[in-house]
């Protein structure tokens, strides 16, 4: 069955560090999408980046990058120099092709200090 | 403008009193769904549809009707609301394909008595 792991509850981050949030998967569907979304304050959802499982490169968008490894069902997401503005909380999802459903880890709420 | 529009955005209700949270998408998405956000619990997925008139459950159907007889609108009702029901749903849509990202409503705080 689909499933998605996001161990990090919470984490706490000084300005300006790089920042590593976890995510692990399991599927038995080759062909799947792993997504990060960021939730501010303000609750709305926010797309950051797309890797496909047979993307050969880490996917980057600007400071986001994703950390792919896929031997290992890993899906890590990236943050270089972290500012205030990206305390949130982060969830990683997964869309399998065979039946297009769509499941989200529990979250992992990122708190940035000045 | 591209969006996905639930309404209400705030709702308190009583138990048993049916209630219907509607949603809109401009952007001719073939995938809808319907999800609740509780506290450490993260999205879980209530119902999804792929098309008109084609609708399935997600991990947390209970409780919950949805239809889509067009393509645009996927209201998610709540024949007889529940306080374990009192969540912030999320309506979404993508295009169909695994590198679709969603595209979320700003989301329905719901909360039953």
């Amino acid at each position: 069955a689909q499933k998605i792991t996001q161990t990090q509850p919470g984490m706490f981050v000084q300005e300006k560090e790089a920042v590593t949030l976890d995510c692990t998967y399991d599927t038995s569907d080759p062909s799947y999408g792993l997504f990060w979304y960021k939730q501010p304050s303000s609750g709305e959802m926010i797309f950051l980046i797309y890797q496909g499982s047979y993307d050969q490169q880490n996917a980057t968008e600007g400071r986001y990058s994703l950390n792919f490894q896929k031997a290992r069902k890993s899906a890590n997401l990236v943050i270089s120099a972290s500012q205030l503005g990206d305390s949130a909380m982060y969830f990683c999802a997964m869309r399998e092709a065979r039946d297009d459903k769509i499941i989200f880890g529990k979250g992992t709420r990122l708190h940035i200090l000045p | 403008e591209a969006q996905v529009t639930q309404n209400p955005r705030y709702l308190i209700t009583v138990t048993g009193k049916k209630l219907t949270v509607t949603c809109s998408q401009n952007m001719n998405h073939e995938y809808m769904s319907w999800y609740r956000q509780d506290p450490g619990l993260g999205l879980r997925q209530i119902y999804y549809s792929m098309n008109v008139e084609v609708t399935d459950k997600g991990d947390v159907p209970e409780g919950y009707k949805v239809s889509r007889k067009e393509k645009r609108n996927f209201p998610l009702i709540l024949e007889s609301p529940s306080p374990n029901q009192t969540s912030l749903y999320f309506c979404a849509s993508s295009l169909i394909g695994g590198n679709s990202p969603l595209h979320f409503g700003n989301g329905t705080r719901l909360t039953v008595t």
